[in-house]
């Protein structure tokens, strides 16, 4: 079954610093998305992506991040100047065509902030 | 903004015994969807349901959409040490976004 591939699994990383977090998506999904789970806590949307541009973004989505897909296949979220807020959980999605379709999740990569 | 809690946060049951996990929207939903979370793991889809009142069930698990379409269910009969993890309700949050409910850890203890 296809599926959701993410790297690395585990980023640490010191403040300040720039991070790119990088996922495949599904070969034929057209939606993409990024979420964020704070330890222990529920999941967050971010942003969504069609048609190679942000579709939808959350409050946390600030100038802080952003989002590319530079290739026909990766979907990159990067967060520069990082905080240690920004310590979570961060997992990228998929969907096929047409609207709530159900969501792929990759296996998530760990970013932690030094 | 929408909200979407879930109750009870934690449930520790014991193998055989059942167990039920509550979703309610501050607003309307088109449809609910849900998701399971293994410890260490990421979402997986389980189900999606769309019409008002509508019952699905997958084999243990039985999943209720409120009539007026603002809260859901599931249910899981005679849990099993397989069913560990934190069950998500998900709503449309606008666009193809989801808005995931608070989840409900369940823990089972043999």
């Amino acid at each position: 079954e296809p599926e959701v591939t993410q790297t690395p699994s585990h980023q640490v990383t010191q403040m300040g610093q720039e991070v790119i977090l990088r996922c495949v998506p599904i070969s034929n999904h057209l939606y993409f998305y990024w979420y964020r789970q704070i330890l222990g806590q529920k999941v967050e949307f971010l942003v969504s992506f069609y048609n190679n541009e942000i579709s939808e973004k959350s409050e946390i989505f600030d100038d802080q991040f952003s989002v590319e897909r530079p290739d026909g296949s990766n979907f990159t979220l990067k967060i520069r100047s990082t905080k240690l807020e920004d310590s979570a959980m961060y997992f990228c999605a998929s969907s096929g065509d047409g609207s709530n379709q159900p969501q792929h999740f990759g296996d998530g990569t760990r970013l932690s902030i030094l | 903004g929408q909200q979407v809690m879930q109750i009870p946060q934690y449930q520790h049951v014991q193998e055989g015994e059942d167990f039920t996990t509550y979703c309610n929207s501050s607003t309307t939903l088109s449809n609910i969807q849900w998701y399971k979370q293994r410890p260490g793991g990421h979402p997986v889809f389980l189900i999606q349901l769309v019409k008002s009142g509508e019952v699905k069930k997958q084999k243990r698990l039985t999943f209720q959409f409120g009539e007026a379409k603002k809260n859901s269910s599931l249910h899981i009969t005679a849990t099993q040490t397989t069913d560990v993890g934190t069950y998500f309700c998900a709503g449309p949050g606008g666009g193809n976004k989801l808005t995931f409910g608070t989840g409900t850890q369940l823990k089972v203890e043999l």
